[in-house]
């Protein structure tokens, strides 16, 4: 069965400082992945996403990921973060057949002046 | 830009209302999905439709919760009667088979 884990529930980082966050799924071929942002009582914002190509991909706002097929990963980075970055980030795996997705459980981003 | 809408924003109900939520996908999206968010958690998802058929519902608690996409647009979400542990954000979203497209959700409180 498909799963995704982000195994840090909770991130602290100073404004300014660099940010990566982990993702690691469980799936028999390539999924497409994504990055999700929720600010409070918001709706997800798709940051970015990976379907086939270029394992290293750009999204909005500056941030980054890389798919590591050997490690079954797709971490998200931002080299400088700013106080808006603060928000919820969701990584999910989407399989082709059926049309499904499955999210993590996400991790919480704090950012300090 | 085309967008997933949805409405209501906020709803506050007493246990043992009903309660609906609506739900209109961008244009053209065969698929649409509705998650329910508890508050710290991941979007946890209750019924995918694929046009007007449902393709997947296993999470649904059909004992209180019903769905329907009639014409295969837009969809209707129900709780009937809805129970304190309701309360959460519901997700409506859509996709064109490569990708979801998130509405802005409904925060539903019961008291």
């Amino acid at each position: 069965a498909q799963s995704v884990t982000q195994p840090d529930i909770h991130i602290t980082v100073s404004e300014g400082a660099s940010l990566e966050l982990r993702c690691n799924y469980s799936y028999g071929a390539t999924p497409y992945l994504f990055w999700y942002v929720q600010s409070p009582g918001q709706g997800l914002q798709l940051l970015l996403k990976y379907f086939s190509g270029d394992t290293l991909v750009q999204g909005i706002k500056g941030f980054e990921a890389e798919f590591k097929r050997s490690q079954s990963s797709f971490n998200l980075r931002k080299p400088s973060v700013h106080w808006s970055d603060a928000a919820e980030y969701f990584c999910a795996v989407g399989v082709y057949t059926g049309n499904q997705f499955y999210f993590g459980t996400g991790t919480s981003l704090t950012v300090i002046p | 830009e085309a967008e997933v809408a949805q409405s209501p924003r906020y709803k506050i109900t007493e246990k043992s209302q009903a309660v609906a939520f609506w739900c209109d996908p961008i244009s053209g999206h065969a698929t649409l999905y509705w998650y329910r968010q508890i508050l710290g958690q991941g979007p946890e998802l209750l019924v995918q439709f694929q046009d007007e058929s449902v393709v997947d519902d296993s999470q649904l608690p059909k004992d209180r919760f019903s769905a329907e996409r009639l014409k295969g647009v837009d969809s209707t979400l129900k709780i009937q009667p809805a129970e304190l542990g309701d309360s959460a954000m519901y997700l409506c979203a859509s996709s064109d088979f490569y990708e979801q497209y998130f509405g802005p959700g409904t925060r539903l409180t019961v008291t």
